[in-house]
């Protein structure tokens, strides 16, 4: 069974600092791209960051360019997301999601983590 | 970037009836389209890749359709487990990876 549990979330005041991890179990994690994906409290879905799977490319969305930075270690089937210089916008749920076999759509999703960005 | 646009944004409907939701992108976008359910304090749950593909596990009563700039998801009957928020998600041009806003189905 495909598992993904993210941890790491939390309050956190503007300009600091986070990094959220993401234990995957159930599939062989080297083999499949892996995307962060957010959702503000009681708004839509956004695509954050994803990365190859032997993590030699990395991409994100521009409202998080020079502050977030995606990474993997695939020998303890883990995904990661450094987050710096924290802004009241980036208070969100942090969802892990891999990609399918093929294509960019997302395949199994983690349950979250709540990131809350406030003084 | 593709802009993913879903209406109607809240749709009523009864159980037992048929269920119509569009999405629509600002190019084309191929046959990269993808569709998620969301249920209130879930994580979204695939449904549709490739405009028309169910995914693993996804009842047949699901069906998406579509090419190009505009698509559709119908349920064609709706049962109580199905009233929830669905995403659609463009793959072809990115990135970004683009959502559309949402449709929420609830019981009319």
């Amino acid at each position: 069974e495909v598992q993904l549990v993210e941890s790491g979330g939390g309050l956190v005041q503007p300009g600091g600092s986070l990094r959220l991890s993401c234990a995957a179990s159930g599939f062989t994690f080297s083999s499949h791209w892996m995307s962060w994906v957010r959702q503000p409290p009681g708004k839509g879905l956004e695509w954050v960051a994803n990365i190859k799977p032997d993590g030699s490319a990395k991409y994100d969305v521009d409202s998080v360019k020079g502050r977030f930075t995606i990474s993997r270690d695939n020998a303890k089937n883990s995904l990661y997301l450094q987050m710096n210089s924290l802004r009241a916008e980036d208070t969100a749920v942090y969802y892990c999601a891999r990609h399918g076999v093929g294509g960019y759509w997302t395949d199994y999703w983690g349950q979250g983590t709540l990131v809350t960005v406030s003084s | 970037e593709i802009v993913m646009t879903q209406s109607p944004a809240t749709l009523s409907v009864s159980p037992g009836e048929r269920a119509t939701l569009s999405c629509r992108a600002s190019q084309s976008v191929s046959n990269n389209l993808a569709w998620y359910q969301q249920k209130p304090g879930q994580a979204p749950r695939l449904l549709i890749y490739g405009a028309s593909t169910r995914a693993t596990g996804i009842p047949a009563r699901f069906s998406g359709s579509g090419s190009g700039t505009e698509f559709t998801l119908t349920i064609s009957s709706l049962q109580s487990e199905d009233f929830a928020v669905y995403y659609c998600q463009q793959y072809f041009n990115w990135p970004p990876l683009t959502f559309g806003g949402g449709t929420k189905v609830e019981i009319k």
